[in-house]
């Protein structure tokens, strides 16, 4: 079974648009969550993590993401889109019987039009 | 400070030699993963060291992949008798928390 499904493998917005990358996990006990992403050519990087603290996390770039429970959902947004946000983004999470290793959904790649 | 490097960043072999992948964690990290990204199956995990605990290698897809982690510190990825389908880019991570760091990773193609 999916652990963690990202909705939409492209997602293309207009610039100073709202972003909106969608995430589901699958996990009877809520786990941890993240969003990294990554530009053409390079590593992963975090741009917010949830650990059971505050709900609504707030993460670089003006990004932001809420946990939801009740929708077992992480979606990544940002008021108003960016060029410089053109890249691929990638929920994760960590399983309680994880170990700390992440589980990657599928992808996103966001294309901002100018 | 520094943090995760990956060498080499690019590596073209042809099928059927071996492969070594090096990464340098962030100094103090003492656990580190190494992931997989390709094409059709996007990121997976491969293997995860944790101190001098024994490695949780259920990830990797098959013998011909193996990884040590020297002196608690700097990992090695071995990829023997190469094949197409082994074409990734490898990362690697190292952990402080419950939050990884991740390194360029090395781009690998099999011809």
């Amino acid at each position: 079974a999916q652990s963690v499904t990202q909705l939409g493998s492209h997602v293309s917005v207009s610039e100073g648009a709202l972003v909106l990358l969608r995430c589901n996990y699958s996990s009877s006990v809520p786990p941890y969550l993240f969003w990294y992403v990554q530009y053409p050519n390079q590593g992963l990087q975090l741009l917010l993590k949830y650990t059971s603290a505050a709900t609504l996390v707030k993460g670089i770039n003006g990004f932001e993401a809420e946990f939801k429970k009740s929708e077992t959902s992480f979606h990544l947004t940002k008021p108003s889109a960016h060029m410089s946000d053109a890249a691929e983004y990638f929920c994760a999470v960590i399983l309680p019987e994880g170990y700390g290793k992440l589980t990657f959904g599928q992808g996103t790649i966001l294309t901002v039009h100018p | 400070g520094a943090g995760v490097s990956q060498s080499p960043s690019n590596k073209v072999t042809e099928k059927g030699k071996d492969v070594e992948l090096r990464c340098d964690p962030i100094s103090g990290h003492t656990a580190l993963y190494w992931y997989r990204q390709s094409l059709g199956q996007g990121l997976e995990f491969l293997i995860y060291f944790q101190g001098n605990s024994a490695p949780d290698k259920s990830g990797l897809p098959s013998d011909r992949f193996s990884a040590e982690r020297t002196g608690g510190s700097v990992s090695t990825l071995t990829i023997q008798r190469t094949q197409q389908e082994d074409s990734a880019v490898y990362l690697c991570a190292s952990t402080q928390g419950n939050e990884q760091y991740f390194g360029p990773g090395t781009r690998l193609t099999v011809t």
